[in-house]
């Protein structure tokens, strides 16, 4: 069984639409993560996220937004997408948050193309 | 300047050779993590440790913390160790800081 699963594995779109990825992890975990991995391969966390509380990176434009339906999934919502915005996106999940210094469980990744 | 630096960028080593990559930080954690990523793009956390030493099989971390250094060794390396390695640290601000990765080819 996958432990973090994240759908689509690869989107291609157009300047300007609106797309969503999904993740889901079948751990239990409490926390959820998402990462950017720029044309470059360097990693940036983009947001954490439990129940109780949303991290957001300061350097996140506010056309990305995370969604959680419930524990086990958070799904990242991306409007009016920029050429910028391409990159491989990466979910992971961890038994506690950052501070609690868990070890983090990685998706595949979605790679994003923005024609 | 990036709060995580590691070295080498680019590494190739002989099958057989002991390899070492380094990770220094600059930022408070509450833990550092080594991650690796497959040529195929997958990541795996390799450890996560915020004292001493950890072994996982040819795998070897080490962390100081007085120093804010770690180190990754691979002892015995082989070809399928091939992949890019990434430093990262954690802190009780809920950060997490990646290095820019050590890109490792192990030759047959």
């Amino acid at each position: 069984d996958t432990a973090v699963s994240q759908t689509p594995k690869y989107l291609v779109t157009q300047m300007g639409n609106d797309k969503s990825i999904k993740c889901e992890q079948n751990l239990g975990h409490d926390t959820m993560y998402w990462y950017k991995q720029d044309s470059k391969k360097f990693l940036k966390i983009m947001f954490s996220y439990n129940n109780k509380e949303l991290i957001i990176n300061e350097t996140v434009p506010n056309r990305f937004s995370p969604k959680s339906p419930d524990k086990a999934h958070l799904n990242l919502h991306i409007n009016s997408l920029e050429l910028g915005d391409s990159a491989v996106y990466f979910c992971a999940s961890s038994r506690r948050g950052l501070a609690g210094a868990d070890e983090q469980f990685f998706g595949p990744g979605t790679r994003l193309t923005v024609l | 300047k990036n709060e995580v630096e590691q070295s080498p960028q680019n590494l190739t080593a002989q099958e057989g050779e002991f390899i070492t990559i380094n990770c220094s930080y600059s930022v408070g954690i509450s833990a550092l993590h080594w991650l690796q990523q497959h040529p195929g793009g997958g990541i795996v956390s390799l450890f996560m440790l915020s004292s001493g030493k950890k072994k996982h099989g040819r795998l070897i971390a080490t962390i100081n913390i007085q120093e804010k250094h770690s180190s990754l060794h691979i002892t015995a390396s082989h070809p399928r160790d091939s992949a890019v390695y990434i430093c990262a640290v954690s802190n009780t601000g809920n950060q997490f800081y990646f290095g820019t990765g050590t890109s490792l080819t192990v030759i047959p």
